[in-house]
């Protein structure tokens, strides 16, 4: 089975300044999806960045980047200029695109609380 | 546009009752939906998944008599919680996509916050 693991609980962070969000996970399929998704304090889940595992170029949307390494099966995220509005918890998240039990599934980390100081 | 409406957003009932809770695409068919547990500060547990007019999977652990689910139509899920107790107090979260490919993206409802007195 797929796991997704954040060895951050919280972090924080300067306004305008830049953090990093870790996340590894494991897997032993070669093809799949990887996420971050954005849950403020409204509950609402909201995609961040999406990354293809097939795909060797980092993901980035706007100051909202990831840092992909297949191989050690990591998959940060960093937030650049951050602002008051990105304060959140961050989640991971796996989607296996190889067929099986697990295929579509969306599994996700334990999260990060993000802090953003004025 | 893919907008996915959840209702009610917040429910308090007694133990014992039965609690629907409605997931619906409003801008889309879906084909695939899914349903998420969530407890305070914790991360989303998926419960089961759902295709349009099959029966549910539900992942282990997951009492599929306590939680039933029903996907009638492309654009409705629904879960029933069964005989609430207030061990089930939690916030449900469903989300949705257009076909059960992998590629599909999800579309997350804004989730329904229930709790069993």
């Amino acid at each position: 089975a797929q796991t997704v693991t954040q060895s951050q609980p919280e972090m924080s962070v300067q306004e305008a300044e830049t953090v990093t969000l870790s996340c590894t996970y494991d897997t032993s399929e070669s093809d799949y999806y990887l996420f971050w998704y954005k849950q403020p304090p409204s509950r609402q889940m909201i995609l961040v960045i999406r990354q293809e595992a097939y795909k060797q170029q980092n993901a980035t949307e706007n100051r909202f980047s990831v840092n992909f390494q297949k191989a050690a099966k990591s998959f940060s995220l960093k937030i650049s200029d951050s602002q008051l509005g990105d304060a959140a918890m961050y989640f991971c998240a796996y989607r296996g695109n190889a067929g099986g039990t697990s295929y579509g599934k969306l599994t996700f980390g334990q999260g990060t609380i993000l802090t953003v100081h004025p | 546009g893919a907008v996915v409406s959840q209702h009610p957003s917040r429910v308090i009932c007694k133990s014992g009752t039965s609690v629907k809770i409605e997931c619906r695409s409003l801008d889309f068919q879906a084909t695939t939906m899914f349903w998420y547990r969530q407890f305070p500060k914790q991360s989303l547990m998926l419960m089961a998944t759902s295709n349009e007019g099959s029966k549910a999977t539900y992942e282990q652990g997951v009492e599929k008599d306590k939680f039933l689910i029903n996907h009638a139509s492309l654009t409705l899920s629904t879960l029933t919680v069964t005989s609430a107790h207030p061990e089930d107090s939690s916030f449900y979260i469903c989300s949705a996509q257009r076909t059960v490919q992998s590629n599909q993206p999800q579309h997350f409802g804004d989730g329904t916050r229930l709790s069993i007195l």
